[in-house]
Order: structure tokens, then C-alpha cells, then sequence
């Protein structure tokens, strides 16, 4: 199975600071790789599918990138609404595998 | 608009059964294929198993650790998918989630979610 390595596990930041979060994948998974965002008590929403489109209605301000096995999403100015934990999660191939998630917390 | 009901979540001894459903409306339910997920309780989330749309065979995947116990099927005519589970383990108490997958550039990904279902094993 591919393993995904997410970091960092938490992330204190600023309204309007600029985050990145970084997942690698233990074997090249092209660009397999999705970002989801996940607030207490709320099933996930995706954010980019296929390493860096973005999901119709998700904000501009969320982008991603990489392929092969070192992606980013990158929150450009964070605002008050993305305090929540995100996960990636390939999608190259069966069995799909999560990073450990990313807990953004606000300073 | 795009809707998926997951039900059939609750409490079951280690060793029993339980059957999930997941129903669908707001699009042509038997033209995707399905994933299921869960999230145990504080934890991250974890892919469970996916089922192809008919065209493809309604063939069927499954994480390791619930292969033989856990069976995916669906039935169009009602646009529901389920998921069986048998020989529950203390381990599979999580929220259990189905989502629509949208297969693009050969990659299949998760587009919507339901709102989960919790199921709790315990003795």
C-alpha cells in the first residue's frame, strides 16, 4: 500500500497568513492526490482533486500542486472560516490512503 | 442538488452484523461509482472500500483490514449502496461515510459526501 506522509500535524497561523501544507507519497502516485478539509462534526469537503484543480465553489485563495510523490496546498490568506483540519488523500490507485491530517489552528 | 443519506449506524456487539445503506438523489445514481469511509472516533479518516458502476462489472475493492468481513453492493433501481458488515470488530466503531465518485483523467476521486452514520461496537 502507498503511504502518505503529511506535515506538519499542526499548524498555529494568522487571519491572513500563508500556509502550506506538504504530503509525500512512499511511491509516485502521478498526480492521484486530493485535499480535503474537515470542520468538528462535519463529514469532509473536497478541496483539489488531481494534485491542483480546484473544486467548483472553493475559494481561490486554495491552491495545490506536485505530482509524482510531493504535493502542497497552499491557503494564499488565511481567513477565519479555514481554521479546520485538512487531509490528502491519494487517489491513484486502490486502496486510496489519507494522510494523518493537518490540525490548523488559530493563533 | 447532489444528496447522499447514509443510515443504519448504531450500537452492535463484537461478532455481529450490521448493514449500511447509502441513498442517493439529485443525479443518475447508477452512472457512478461509490466509496465508503470512516473516521473512528478522534482519528483520521480511512477509505473502506469502492464499488465500480454495473457497466464496469460492479466490481469491488476493499481495505485490508476489512476484506472478507465487509461486502459493498448496489442497487440502482432504488439509487442505494450498501455496505454489509460482518464479524464486526471493537476497531470498526466510526462514523461511516458513503461519497459519489467522478472519475476524471483516469482518477477516480470523491466528489460529495453524506453526512455519516455512526456505528459503535461494543459489548
Amino acid at each position: 500500500d502507498i503511504q502518505m506522509t503529511q506535515s506538519p500535524s499542526s499548524l498555529s497561523a494568522s487571519v491572513g497568513d500563508r500556509v502550506t501544507i506538504t504530503c509525500r507519497a512512499s511511491q509516485g502516485i502521478r498526480n492521484g492526490l486530493g485535499w480535503y478539509q474537515q470542520k468538528p462534526g462535519k463529514a469532509p469537503k473536497r478541496l483539489i482533486y488531481v494534485a491542483s484543480i480546484l473544486q467548483s465553489g472553493v475559494p481561490s485563495r486554495f491552491s495545490g500542486s506536485g505530482s509524482d510523490t510531493e504535493f502542497t496546498l497552499t491557503i494564499s490568506s488565511l481567513q477565519p472560516e479555514d481554521f479546520a483540519t485538512y487531509y490528502c488523500l491519494q487517489h491513484n490507485s486502490y486502496p486510496f490512503t489519507f494522510g494523518q491530517g493537518t490540525k490548523l489552528e488559530i493563533k | 442538488e447532489v444528496q447522499l443519506v447514509e443510515s443504519g449506524g448504531g450500537l452492535v456487539q463484537p461478532g455481529r452484523s450490521l448493514r449500511l445503506s447509502c441513498t442517493a438523489s439529485g443525479f443518475t445514481f447508477g452512472d457512478y461509482g461509490m466509496n465508503w469511509f470512516r473516521q473512528a472516533p478522534g482519528k483520521g479518516l480511512e477509505w473502506v472500500g469502492f464499488i465500480s458502476i454495473k457497466s464496469y462489472g460492479g466490481t469491488t475493492e476493499y481495505v485490508a483490514s476489512v476484506k472478507g468481513r465487509f461486502t459493498i453492493s448496489r442497487d440502482d433501481s432504488k439509487s442505494i449502496a450498501y455496505l454489509q458488515m460482518n464479524s464486526l470488530k471493537i476497531e470498526d466503531t466510526g462514523v461511516y461515510y458513503c461519497t459519489r465518485v467522478v472519475t476524471y483523467s483516469g482518477y477516480d476521486s470523491s466528489d460529495y459526501w453524506g453526512q455519516g452514520t455512526l456505528v459503535t461496537v461494543s459489548s
